[in-house]
C-alpha cells in the first residue's frame, strides 16, 4: 500500500458527459500528480500541484482540470468526454522537498475510466 | 525534452534465473533521478528502485540492482532469483532534479514473463 488513495476505481459513463476523480495524497505529502495510462499513449504526465498551487503541466487537454484543496486531496475534472479518455487515470503523491525522498513519487491504485 | 527508451518489449525468465531489462535515456541535464517501477497484473504502479545521478555506486534493493552508466545513458535493471511475482510490466523513469516539480518520463515498458 503506497499511502495514496484514489476513488473511485472504476467508472463507466457515455460520451459528452463529466466525471470528477479524487485523490488523497500520502500522509505529509504535498505534491499531487495526475498520469494517465492509455494503450496507445502509455504513460502520459497531465499536470502537478505542490500545496494548493499548480507547479507543472504536461500534455492535459483543455477539457480536462484539476485542482488541489486546502486539505491537500485533489480533484481531476473530466468533461465532454470522448471514447479516446478512455484510459486508467493515476495518481500520485510526494513531498518534493530537497532530499532523498524528495523526488520519488508514489502512486495510486488508479481510476479506470471507460467512455462508451 | 527527456526522452526514455525501452528496447525490449518482451522477455521472458525461468524462475530462479537472473535477467537484465535495459534502458537509455537522452537528457541535457546533470542532476537528475533515474527510477525502475514495476506494474504487476493488477495495474498497480510499484517503485521497485530509484538512482541518483550524482551517485557512482549502483542502487541494490534485495534481488534488485541496476547498472547506472552515466556517460552512456544507460540504467538496466537486474532482477536474480527471478520469481513467478516478478511477472509484470516493468516501466523505466526519468526526472529532473530541483524546481520542485518531479515529474516522471518514462519509457514504454518491457513486459516481463517469469516462467515457472
Amino acid at each position: 500500500d503506497s499511502g495514496v488513495t484514489q476513488t473511485p476505481k472504476h467508472l463507466i459513463t457515455a460520451t459528452g458527459q463529466r466525471v470528477t476523480l479524487r485523490c488523497s495524497p500520502r500522509s505529509g505529502d504535498l505534491s499531487v500528480y495526475w498520469y494517465q495510462q492509455s494503450l496507445d499513449q502509455g504513460l502520459q504526465f497531465l499536470i502537478q500541484y505542490y500545496n494548493g498551487e499548480e507547479r507543472a503541466k504536461g500534455n492535459i487537454l483543455e477539457r480536462f482540470s484539476a485542482q488541489q484543496f486546502p486539505d491537500l486531496h485533489s480533484e481531476l475534472n473530466l468533461s465532454s468526454l470522448e471514447l479516446g479518455d478512455s484510459a486508467l487515470y493515476f495518481c500520485a503523491s510526494s513531498d518534493s522537498r530537497d532530499g532523498p525522498s524528495g523526488n520519488t513519487i508514489y502512486f495510486g491504485e488508479g481510476s479506470w475510466l471507460t467512455v462508451v | 525534452a527527456q526522452t526514455v527508451t525501452q528496447s525490449q518489449p518482451e522477455m521472458s525468465v525461468q524462475e530462479a534465473e537472473t535477467v537484465t531489462l535495459s534502458c537509455t535515456y537522452d537528457t541535457s541535464e546533470n542532476n537528475y533521478y533515474l527510477f525502475w517501477y514495476k506494474q504487476p497484473p493488477s495495474r498497480q504502479m510499484i517503485l521497485v528502485i530509484r538512482q541518483e545521478a550524482y551517485k557512482q555506486q549502483n542502487a541494490t534493493e534485495n534481488r534488485f540492482s541496476v547498472n547506472f552508466q552515466k556517460a552512456a545513458k544507460s540504467f538496466s535493471l537486474k532482477i536474480s532469483d527471478s520469481q513467478l511475482g516478478d511477472t509484470a510490466m516493468y516501466f523505466c523513469a526519468f526526472s529532473v532534479a530541483g524546481a520542485g516539480s518531479y515529474q516522471l518520463t518514462f519509457g514504454k515498458g518491457t513486459k516481463l514473463s517469469v516462467i515457472p
